[in-house]
This record gives C-alpha cells, structure tokens and sequence, in this order.
C-alpha cells in the first residue's frame, strides 16, 4: 500500500516568508509526528497527534511554528517568518496507534530559507 | 532526559568487512531501542528494535542486542555489501510520544 508522503519534497523561500508543508500519513494511522533533521543532526522531535486528542506541541522550537491535522488524516505544519536557523528537513511519520509501534517515515521535505 | 550517543563520524570500509556501530543511551527505566536506516534519496525506514534487556533485533544481516548493564544497542553486521552504504540512526522510546534519535553514522561500503 501507499507509504507516507509528503510535499513538497524541495522548497526554497526568502527570509521572512511564510511556508506550508503537507503530511499524508498511512491510511489507518491514528499517530501522526513531525520531525526536523538539520544537517550533520539527528532527528528532532516537533509535534505529535493522536486521533482528536490535543496534540503534542513540546517540540516546537518557537510560536512561529505551528501544525494541524484534520481528524486521522493530512496534517499540514506552517512555519511562519521563516528564518535562516529553520532550513532542515522536515519528516513526517505515522504509526498504527501510540506507544512503541513502528514509526513509518516519509521521504521530508527540504526547506532552505535563504 | 532521554537521549542517545552515536559514535562521532562516517564509517569506511571494504565490501565483505565486519559493521560496528556504538550506540548508547540514557534513560530510566527501560525504553524500547530501534535501528533505523536511510537509504540515499529515500526516507527513514526501521531495520531492527529490542524492547526489553537482553533481547536481540535482527534484519537483513544486521544485529544489535538491547544491554541494560551497559546501556548499549551497538549494531552489528558480520559482512557488508555495497547495498548497505547508508546513514544509520540509533533511537529509544520511553512512552513519550516521540523517537529520540542519535545523530546518525553514515556507512560507505567501497567494493
């Protein structure tokens, strides 16, 4: 079946702009997770999602970030006034249920603010 | 906190070489330990995963034996092939909705 994928899979943008990555996770998936890879860097926890609870903002490095997901399927995360510090790849997963199922990656996004 | 230690720096070696990578971790209790590999141009998929001391995950060739004793998860492969030159990270789990990850080695396997 169709694995987790995300777009757009490359974006550039000025300094200051506004950007909107999109997750669609695996059907069937009720956890949803945000992670961003800066170069030479292991994965950093964002957010978390599980069903239509509250989701798990304690990874969000400042208030210009910010995500949602519509009920157990696309979840989109908005950096807003991007900044030179946020180029990275972000990547998405999702896992059938919380705890310690296997985390299903996507292939990320590569953001480089310029 | 939760966290793990990769060994610092990419990894050469000759096709049909023995593979180690040192991972370590810190946590309390006991967390559920996971390999994952990247393949070039293509996204983080698992390899292996150990969720209580002393059991062993195996895929494709490749071990690692979850150690409480010395908080290690060190993967291992007895003979590599070009195929498995790739960036590989060590990750735990501790009922926190989220993977903590190493930073990753990269593996080139030179034929």
């Amino acid at each position: 079946g169709a694995g987790v994928s995300q777009s757009p899979s490359n974006k550039v943008t000025e300094k200051g702009k506004d950007v909107e990555l999109r997750c669609d996770p695996i059907s069937g998936h009720t956890a949803l997770y945000w992670y961003r890879q800066r170069l030479g860097q292991g994965l950093e926890f964002l957010i978390y999602f599980q069903g239509n609870s509250a989701p798990d903002k304690s990874g969000l490095p400042s208030d210009r970030f910010s995500a949602e997901r519509t009920g157990e399927s696309v979840s989109t995360l908005t950096i807003q006034r991007t900044q030179q510090e946020d180029s990275a790849v972000y990547l998405c997963a999702s896992s059938l249920a919380p705890g310690g199922y296997e985390q299903y990656f996507g292939p990320g996004t590569r953001l480089t603010v310029t | 906190g939760n966290s793990v230690t990769q060994m610092e720096g990419p990894v050469t070696l000759s096709e049909e070489a023995f593979l180690t990578i040192n991972c370590t971790y810190t946590a309390t209790g006991y967390p559920s330990l996971f390999w994952y590999v990247q393949y070039p141009g293509e996204g983080l998929q698992l390899l292996l995963k150990a969720t209580k001391a002393d059991d062993k995950g195996s895929n494709k060739g490749f071990e690692a034996t979850y150690r409480k004793e010395t908080t290690s998860f060190h993967l291992e492969k007895g003979s590599v092939q070009v195929s498995d030159s790739a960036v590989y990270f060590c990750a735990l789990y501790y009922g926190n909705n989220r993977l903590a990850f190493g930073k990753g080695n990269q593996v080139v396997v030179i034929p």
